[in-house]
């Protein structure tokens, strides 16, 4: 089993719908989650970080930690033909050495 | 604030031959730089961490002496892909973690290795 699964998609979606992107994890040690979005053949970069349970919100972006299910979200409302991109949840690991561990990516295609 | 650079962007090599691969830390010292390959379609799998003065520590299944990694500077680290082959191919990115919020890691751009 993965540490992190994340579902590759492709996700396509309408201009204007809200998008729900996920992550599951199995390790509860875990306690920083970052979100990055990645357009092809560039390198990611950070869109949402969260510590801990909880949600955050930043413009049209929510990211959502549920720590007992090991689950966490990221919510894109109004999503745009911009929006189109893969998206990474990642995790830092416990072991103290700042490594993230990264899921696959959801690549996600907006329609215009 | 907090750019990372990699250079080249982009590079063709012949079998056999080695190529560097430069990442750049541009307005803050990064302590830690990380390399990362990634395949199409697929994420980003971790090769190595490197700390500024040391030794960099290598991801299982990684070969130490074909990826040649090198933090002399607290702005600069090196990749050197050593006697490349054509299963080298990929995209290799680096991302650097400052002194300041040290969970965050900050990505280059990518550099598109081909070798034919």
């Amino acid at each position: 089993q993965k540490e992190v699964e994340q579902d590759p998609g492709p996700l396509s979606v309408p201009e204007g719908a809200i998008v729900s992107l996920n992550c599951t994890y199995s390790n509860s040690a875990f306690q920083y989650f970052m979100w990055y979005r990645q357009y092809s053949r560039k390198g990611p970069e950070l869109l949402m970080y969260t510590y801990s349970s909880g949600n955050k919100e930043d413009g049209r972006f929510t990211a959502q930690v549920d720590k007992s299910s090991k689950y966490i979200s990221l919510f894109i409302r109004d999503s745009q033909p911009s929006d189109s991109a893969t998206y990474l949840c990642a995790m830092i690991s416990p072991s103290g050495t700042y490594k993230y561990i990264f899921g696959t990516g959801t690549r996600l295609k907006v329609l215009a | 604030g907090a750019v990372v650079s990699q250079h080249p962007s982009r590079v063709i090599c012949k079998s056999g031959t080695s190529v560097k691969i430069e990442c750049r830390s541009l307005d803050f010292q990064a302590t830690t730089m990380f390399w990362y390959r990634q395949f199409p379609k697929q994420s980003l799998m971790l090769m190595a961490t490197s700390n500024e003065g040391s030794k960099a520590t290598y991801e299982q299944g990684v070969e130490k002496d074909k990826f040649l990694i090198n933090h002399a500077s607290l702005t600069l680290s090196t990749l050197t892909v050593t006697s490349a082959h054509p299963e080298d191919s990929s995209f290799y990115i680096c991302s650097a973690r400052g002194t300041g919020r040290t969970y965050e890691q900050y990505f280059g751009p990518g550099t598109r290795l081909t070798v034919t």
